[in-house]
């Protein structure tokens, strides 16, 4: 069975740093492409950073320079690298395989705030 | 950027009746167009993908259409679970992007 497990989620203030974690099963993270999806609180989703099977990678405009997606295949985990936070980054973060997503983790919220 | 804008916003039907949501995207995005559902509380649902493909498992009442810009999700006969919001998203350029929602309500 294919299931993603996020957690590192938690309250940060403006200005720090977090880093989140994807363990998968039932399929191997390196084989896929895998993907961050957020939603910050009652709105819309967005797409955040993709980690190709190949190795590349795509962020965001609104977190280029600031998110940092990696893997380790040993572990078969996901990972995302945030720093320099800000409010707006405030959202429940989910991992999630492929671009036509078809296994989402439950996801985990992250709260920006001083 | 691929701009997606969802029609309406909110949209009321009755049980059992049609429901038709929209998807306009800003440029071509051929058939490289999913919806997804998302109720109260949980991570969104694959429906559809290829702009006409149903996910595994997808009840037979969910369908979709369109190509190029302009995209439809109809729903035959809305059953109480339907009743939720859905999202296209367009995976043919990055950054993939995502519609802003329809809301799906019970009239």
């Amino acid at each position: 069975e294919v299931q993603l497990v996020e957690s590192g989620g938690g309250l940060v203030q403006p200005g720090g740093s977090l880093r989140l974690s994807c363990a998968a099963s039932g399929f191997t993270v390196s084989s896929n492409y895998m993907s961050w999806v957020r939603q910050a609180p009652g709105k819309g989703l967005e797409w955040v950073s993709v980690i190709y099977s190949g190795g590349s990678t795509y962020y965001a405009d609104s977190v280029k320079g600031r998110f940092t997606i990696s893997r380790d295949n040993s572990k078969n985990t996901l990972y995302l690298q945030m720093n320099s936070l800000r409010a707006e980054d405030t959202a429940v973060y989910y991992c999630a395989r492929d671009v036509t997503i078809d296994y989402w983790g439950q996801g985990t919220l992250v709260t920006v705030s001083s | 950027e691929i701009v997606m804008t969802q029609s309406p916003a909110t949209l009321s039907v009755s049980p059992g009746e049609r429901a038709t949501l929209s998807c306009r995207a800003s440029q071509s995005v051929s058939s490289n167009l999913a919806w997804y559902q998302q109720k109260p509380g949980q991570a969104p649902r694959l429906l559809i993908y290829g702009a006409s493909t149903r996910a595994t498992g997808l009840p037979a009442r969910f369908s979709g259409s369109g190509s190029g810009t302009e995209f439809t999700l109809t729903v035959s006969s809305l059953q109480s679970e339907d009743f939720a919001v859905y999202y296209c998203q367009q995976y043919n350029d990055w950054p993939i992007t995502f519609g802003q929602g329809t809301r799906l309500e019970i009239k």
